[in-house]
C-alpha cells in the first residue's frame, strides 16, 4: 500500500521556467508533508514542508500547496536553475510517529 | 566529523554473507532511521530507533537486524545477505522536539552490492 505516491518518475523543464513537482497520498493521518532534494552519491536533504492545516508555504523560490480535499499536494520551483537538477521526494509525517513515508521519487532535470 | 556519517560507502558481498553497515551522528540526536533506496520504491524504512536500547520496525524489516548500545552510534546488520538486499542504504537521524516538523538529516549513504 503505496501512502505517499509521486507518478512521475521525470520531468524536463527549461531554466527560468517554473518547475511543478506534484505528490498524492493516501492517508489522511498525515500531519505534516515535507520536501527532500536528493543529488546523485549524496543523501537526501530538507527543502520544505508544510502543515497539514496550511494550504500553503513560501521560501523563496520554492512553495508548496497543498489540497487535503484532493489529498494532492505540489511542488513549485519559480525560476528554474540548473542547480536544482536532482531527484525530488516527496514524504508524509505523521506527528510524534517520528516517522516518515516517502514517495517514489521525480527526476527532475533543468534544461539550459 | 559533526554530522552523520556512514561506512562503508561501498561495499560488495556474497549471497550468505554476514554485513554490518555502520552510522554515526554527533548531534546526540534521539532518533534514528534506516532507510533503503530502490528505482521505483523511492526510500523505504527499515528500522528506526527513538533511544539508545530502543529499535522498532519499519516497513521492510525482514532479514535486517539492529542495535543502538549507545545514542551515537547505529549499526545495521545483514545476518545473511541476499541478492534481493543489493541497494543503497542511507542512515537518518532526527531530535525531537528540535523543529515542528521533526526533520530528519541523511547521511552519504552506503551502496551495498550482493553477489
Amino acid at each position: 500500500d503505496q501512502q505517499v505516491k509521486q507518478n512521475s518518475p521525470s520531468l524536463s523543464v527549461q531554466e527560468g521556467r517554473i518547475s511543478i513537482l506534484n505528490c498524492d497520498y493516501t492517508n489522511s493521518m498525515f500531519d505534516y508533508f515535507l520536501w527532500y532534494k536528493k543529488y546523485p552519491a549524496e543523501g537526501p536533504t530538507f527543502l520544505i514542508s508544510i502543515s497539514s492545516i496550511k494550504d500553503k508555504n513560501e521560501d523563496g523560490r520554492f512553495t508548496v500547496f497543498l489540497n487535503k480535499s484532493a489529498k494532492h499536494l505540489s511542488l513549485h520551483i519559480v525560476p528554474s536553475q540548473p542547480g536544482d537538477s536532482a531527484v525530488y521526494f516527496c514524504a508524509g509525517l505523521i506527528q510524534g510517529a517520528q516517522k516518515l513515508v516517502f514517495g517514489q521519487g521525480t527526476r527532475l532535470t533543468i534544461n539550459p | 566529523d559533526a554530522g552523520i556519517t556512514q561506512s562503508p560507502r561501498y561495499k560488495i558481498t556474497e549471497t550468505g554473507r554476514q554485513v554490518t553497515l555502520m552510522c554515526h551522528q554527533t548531534w546526540s540526536h534521539s532518533y534514528m532511521f534506516w532507510y533503503r533506496q530502490d528505482l521505483g520504491h523511492g526510500l523505504r524504512l527499515i528500522y528506526y530507533s527513538a533511544a539508545a536500547d530502543i529499535t522498532d520496525k519499519g516497513e521492510v524489516p525482514d532479514g535486517y537486524v539492529v542495535s543502538r548500545s549507545k545514542t551515537e552510534n547505529f549499526p545495521l546488520t545483514l545476518e545473511s545477505a541476499t541478492r534481493s538486499q543489493t541497494s543503497v542504504y542511507f542512515c537518518a537521524s532526527s531530535g525531537a522536539g528540535t523543529s515542528w516538523y521533526n526533520e530528519q538529516f541523511f547521511g552519504p549513504g552506503t551502496r551495498l552490492t550482493v553477489l
